[in-house]
């Protein structure tokens, strides 16, 4: 299983964009990168996955270096209701389920 | 689409008691599903993974026979924590995975927030 690190916060401001990198060393071939958004007492909330390269949907973008050791989730034009905890997970199947610390990110005005 | 739903949403109980916690996916079928446990502040730990009509796998550290989850059809698995007491209180998640098309997602319930007195 690929550990993964990542910040344990972050603070930004309205409006600023925020990119988020999660560090992931031993990453496996057949590994993807996917990324939650949890707010308090909800379950986590699907943003993006990717496996190389670029993804960009409606909410946000991640890239992922060729070597697929890091990925950054960058999220464009932060508002207030932004503020959460961001998970990366990494693994394949049944195998990514597990979760890290996650990055708490605080949006002020 | 891919919707989870948990009942109840919430519950208290007294020490000593047992709940039961559902999860369903609503709108597809779910070869697996996730139960996991979070604690004020902390991540999302998960305790076991159950696949329909066989036995769940629990994580290390994991009591089965405390924590007894049954996943009897493709879109229902349910959590009981048998003779509950004050520190299982907590958050719990399920999440579930589609058995068809794009099988690399989980989709998460809301959660269900447990009280024991």
């Amino acid at each position: 299983l690929a550990k993964t690190t990542q910040p344990i916060s972050m603070d930004s401001y309205e409006g600023q964009e925020v990119n988020i990198t999660c560090s992931h060393n031993n990453i496996a071939t057949n590994d993807y990168i996917t990324w939650y958004q949890q707010f308090p007492s909800q379950g986590p909330r699907f943003i993006i996955q990717g496996y190389k390269t670029k993804v960009t949907n409606e909410v946000a973008s991640l890239f992922i270096p060729a070597d697929r050791k890091s990925s950054t989730l960058s999220l464009p034009r932060v508002s207030l209701s932004d503020t959460a905890v961001y998970y990366c997970l990494v693994g394949e199947g049944n195998n990514d389920m597990r979760f890290g610390a996650g990055t708490r990110l605080t949006v002020k005005p | 689409g891919a919707v989870v739903s948990q009942h109840p949403s919430r519950v208290i109980c007294k020490s000593g008691t047992s709940v039961k916690i559902e999860c369903r996916s609503l709108d597809f079928q779910a070869t697996t599903m996730f139960w996991y446990r979070q604690f004020p502040k902390q991540s999302l730990m998960l305790m076991a993974t159950s696949n329909e009509g066989s036995k769940a796998t629990y994580e290390q550290g994991v009591e089965k026979d405390k924590f007894l989850i049954n996943h009897a059809s493709l879109t229902l698995s349910t959590l009981t924590v048998t003779s509950a007491h004050p520190e299982d209180s907590s958050f719990y998640i399920c999440s579930a995975r589609s058995a068809s098309g794009d099988n690399r997602s989980q989709y998460f319930g809301p959660g269900t927030r447990l009280t024991v007195l």
